[in-house]
């Protein structure tokens, strides 16, 4: 997928627990970006990041945690407050300029157990 | 065509025959418009990609036309195989920078 690796693939999360999504890229970009993606919608904005040690919310931060301490990597934590987690995740990154396309990785479902 | 599984708008389309999807973007200050492509579990997949200075651009078996004159992008794909069966996201970016806006997708089915 491009140079970004997602892990796990499948993630179960239980009642009350936080749990950390691993998105690595080796394509040298300096922007990263998670999504959410729900049956029968579209990829919603949840954090990106344009550079190390600064992130900003998107549409939908609440209940999510994000940090960018290196380059090539951009962890998401689904916190306990986040009260409907199930879904698809998707992290991507771009080189950072305006109108440049992004490169996705192949995404970690989490469901709630 | 019908709506299925996911609810979203839905194309059958013979194998061989050209397909066309369409996307009504929502901001006429976007300047660059997107088409993605996601198969199954799979994460997104960039087709082709157009600026707002062009109304057309072509690819390998695709073709994007834009208007911006009523805000729409179109996906052109020739010669539709059964590999093409997927969901087609087209992207603009609102906020004129490297952040997108997705649309909810198009389910492309090809029937042999």
């Amino acid at each position: 997928d491009g140079g970004i690796t997602q892990s796990p693939k499948y993630l179960f999360r239980k009642e009350g627990q936080n749990v950390t999504l691993s998105c690595e890229q080796n394509l040298n970009h300096d922007a990263m970006y998670w999504y959410r993606q729900d049956p029968g919608q579209g990829l919603r904005l949840i954090y990106y990041s344009q550079i190390v040690n600064d992130f900003q919310k998107g549409d939908i931060a609440e209940g999510y945690s994000v940090s960018r301490e290196k380059k090539e990597s951009f962890p998401l934590t689904v916190t306990s407050a986040q009260k409907n987690p199930t879904a698809f995740y998707l992290c991507a990154s771009s080189p950072g300029t305006a109108n440049e396309k992004l490169f996705f990785g192949s995404g970690t479902q989490l469901s709630v157990l | 065509g019908e709506s299925v599984g996911l609810h979203l708008p839905t194309l059958s389309v013979q194998e061989g025959d050209n397909s066309i999807i369409n996307c009504a973007y929502s901001n006429s200050a976007s300047d660059y418009f997107i088409w993605y492509k996601q198969e199954s579990g799979k994460g997104p997949q960039f087709i082709i990609d157009i600026r707002s200075n062009m109304d057309k651009r072509q690819g390998q078996r695709v073709t994007v036309l834009l208007n911006k004159t009523v805000k729409h992008l179109s996906l052109q794909i020739a010669a539709t195989q059964p590999g093409d069966s997927a969901v087609y996201f087209c992207a603009e970016n609102p906020y004129g920078n490297n952040r997108l806006a997705f649309g909810k997708g198009n389910q492309v089915v090809v029937i042999p």
